[in-house]
């Protein structure tokens, strides 16, 4: 992949309500695709990643993502968020010939009572 | 249970002293990673290696070095730290792919280097 952006910096959201978190990436090859989540003080967690097959990834903690391959998009969502998915996100891309992975910038996901 | 850690997780030292981060995975994997972490911005790799006695510079420049003498084990030294080098640091691991296939890494909880 040669960019990942994640257009939004911050997404405020009340809990329990859904959340869609974008994310677009570029690239002249097919590409892998990882969503990752930083808790405070913590390390890159895998949330769920597309490598081939069906376009809806489901991963850990009720979070799923679509890859649509017209529109170059990965975005996450997740259709009731609680106050513990408050987090730093991040979306990643590793083109197919390459052993690289690309970060976007990530999103931190607020989630309030 | 196979893991991945970084110690210490937090450091405060003065300019120019000598520090090294250490960086041990329990899952047996060849590939290793340092990441360079600055608020809102994305992780930038500077070293990786894909076993033992290989090191390669990463996309950012970096002044730090690495080195891989035991499979487990990827050390990152700054020789001279300065107040440019605060930052939070994160060591990553995956399995050694074949050409084409996914590269899924697996992260310490990072170390967050403060440089006065």
């Amino acid at each position: 992949a040669q960019s990942v952006t994640q257009l939004d910096s911050q997404v405020p959201v009340f809990e329990e309500a859904p959340v869609e978190l974008r994310c677009n990436y570029s690239s002249s090859v097919s590409v892998y695709l990882f969503w990752y989540v930083q808790y405070p003080n913590q390390g890159l967690q895998l949330l769920l990643k597309y490598l081939s097959g069906s376009t809806l990834v489901k991963g850990i903690n009720g979070f799923e993502a679509e890859f649509n391959k017209s529109q170059t998009s990965f975005h996450l969502r997740k259709p009731s968020v609680h106050i513990s998915d408050t987090a730093e996100y991040f979306c990643a891309a590793q083109s197919i010939n390459t052993d690289k992975l690309i970060f976007g910038t990530g999103t931190r996901l607020q989630v309030f009572p | 249970e196979a893991d991945i850690y970084q110690t210490p997780r937090y450091l405060v030292i003065g300019t120019g002293k000598k520090i090294t981060l250490e960086c041990s995975q329990t899952m047996g994997h060849d590939k290793m990673y340092w990441y360079q972490q600055d608020p809102g911005m994305e992780l930038h790799l500077i070293h990786y290696s894909y076993g033992v006695n290989s090191t390669e510079k990463g996309d950012l420049s970096s002044e730090s070095t690495v080195s891989r003498i035991r499979t487990e084990h990827f050390p990152l030294t700054l020789e001279s730290a300065r107040p440019s080098h605060t930052s939070q640091y994160l060591c990553a691991s995956s399995e050694y792919q074949t050409s084409g296939g996914a590269d899924e890494q697996f992260f310490g909880p990072g170390t967050r280097l403060t440089v006065l």
